[in-house]
């Protein structure tokens, strides 16, 4: 079955770097995206990555893939006031005779400290 | 991407009542799903809404407590029956684009409080 782990809580102070991990299961998946929540909000898409690459950078944020150990991560570079929200990793799959669907992970509160 | 909208934006309900929810995309697509959040929770699919046919449901899920309707592409709604506490949760609606990324964007949530 599917499964994509986070850790719930993530402080850093304003100006460093913010690493929130993620880990899944499904050796399937297609894409993996981070979402970001702020609150009272509906999902914000960040980015994704596609399963047969390594890396993406898109600004501040950079993404991380490391298919072997079904690990992925997002950096958040130089993390601002404006960063603090809930962030999602989600993986794509395609369950056996069902269309694709996204499953999420717990999701990690970002707080950033002044 | 694209543009979605939902409403009611959020709503407190008595137990028992139901509550429909509309979904609006500013384009056609063809995938859209419904999906929960409850308090302090991650998101659980709920159903993918078809077009011209009945809704897919997940696991857990039923059609006479979550009846769905899609009308056209760009249109879609839920509905919660017969409410209770539980129910009480953020209902979010999706599409996925037809982009290289399969991306899936999400309209802003219904708040919904049950009595």
């Amino acid at each position: 079955g599917e499964d994509v782990e986070q850790s719930l809580f993530l402080s850093v102070r304003e100006g460093d770097s913010s690493v929130i991990n993620c880990t899944y299961t499904d050796s399937s998946s297609t894409y993996l995206y981070w979402y970001k929540q702020e609150p009272g909000a509906g999902l914000q898409l960040l980015t994704y990555i596609f399963s047969n690459m390594d890396m993406k950078q898109d600004q501040r944020l950079t993404v991380l893939l490391n298919k072997k150990d079904k690990h992925l991560s997002l950096r958040i570079a130089d993390t601002q006031t404006g960063d603090s929200a809930i962030y999602f990793c989600a993986e794509s799959i395609a369950p056996s005779g069902s269309a694709r669907q996204l499953t999420f992970g717990s999701g990690t509160q970002l707080t950033v400290l002044p | 991407s694209a543009v979605i909208s939902q409403k009611p934006s959020r709503d407190i309900c008595q137990r028992g009542t139901s509550l429909t929810i509309q979904c609006q995309v500013d384009s056609q697509v063809t995938m859209m799903f419904w999906y929960r959040q409850q308090p302090g929770q991650s998101l659980t699919l709920i159903a993918t809404a078809n077009q011209g046919s009945e809704a897919t449901y997940e696991s857990g899920f039923v059609i006479d407590k979550f009846p769905i309707s899609r009308p056209n592409l760009t249109f879609s709604t839920l509905t919660v029956s017969n409410m209770s506490p539980e129910d009480s949760s953020i209902y979010l609606c999706s599409v996925e684009t037809a982009g290289v990324g399969n991306e899936q964007f999400f309209g802003p949530g219904t708040r919904l409080t049950v009595l």
